[in-house]
């Protein structure tokens, strides 16, 4: 156990459907980043908070929104889904410098038919 | 921009072999941090080792060690004494300011019994 809890690990959706992915970061941590691991496309970055507030966005869809609570787990809105949502979202944690990496949740697998 | 580059999309090893995946990665930053992460097929992303690029000395943790050479930009992983559970992706990370992380695009490797 890593100390990043994800829920749910799987999900199947229909096509045009909102989903809720939930993240709740290591002891301590207070930053949070959300990744989204496609097939052929690696580790792409999407949005990072650090105690509540946005810190950085990266290729994060319009349709796609975050949000850090006060208690620092994090949840990731994905809406109209289409098939090519389909992927594995991590999420991570880290201190404020993450010089000593990122510690990962297991992900939540997201399959949108 | 930084890109992290990791051009052996697949390689494999025997069992007790030594085997070196190579990393590159592009920057404009005199100070930064470098990570690999190894993920099994249970798609849990496990850090491996961290390089703090102003420090000469190669990271070493138990069978994993780094080459790092900072003029050639360049970051390559050894794994000595290969064993079956050293099978998985190996993703090269790159630190930037702001705390995101740069992944490369992945080497997969299989240990050969």
């Amino acid at each position: 156990d890593s100390g990043v809890t994800q829920t749910p690990k799987h999900l199947i959706t229909a096509t045009g459907q909102r989903v809720t992915l939930r993240c709740s970061p290591r002891s301590g941590d207070l930053s949070v980043y959300w990744y989204q691991q496609s097939l052929d496309q690696g580790l792409q970055f999407l949005i990072q908070y650090y105690n509540g507030e946005e810190r950085a966005k990266g290729n994060i869809l319009e349709r796609f929104s975050a949000q850090q609570f006060p208690d620092l787990h994090s949840e990731l809105n994905l809406s109209s889904l289409e098939l090519g949502d389909s992927a594995l979202y991590f999420c991570a944690s880290s201190d404020l410098g993450s010089y000593y990496g990122y510690t990962f949740g297991s992900g939540t697998r997201l399959t949108v038919v | 921009a930084q890109t992290v580059t990791q051009s052996q999309p697949e390689m494999s090893v025997q069992e007790a072999e030594t085997v070196t995946l190579s990393c590159t990665y592009d920057t404009s930053e005199s100070d930064y941090y470098l990570f690999w992460y190894k993920q099994p097929p249970s798609r849990q992303m496990i850090l491996v080792i961290r390089q703090e690029a102003y420090k000469q000395q190669n990271a070493t943790e138990n069978r994993f060690s780094v080459n790092f050479q900072k003029a050639a930009k360049s970051f390559s992983l050894k794994i000595s004494d290969s064993q079956l559970g050293d099978a998985a992706m190996y993703f090269c990370a790159y630190r930037r300011t702001g705390n995101q992380f740069y992944f490369g695009t992945g080497t997969s490797l299989t240990v050969i019994p």
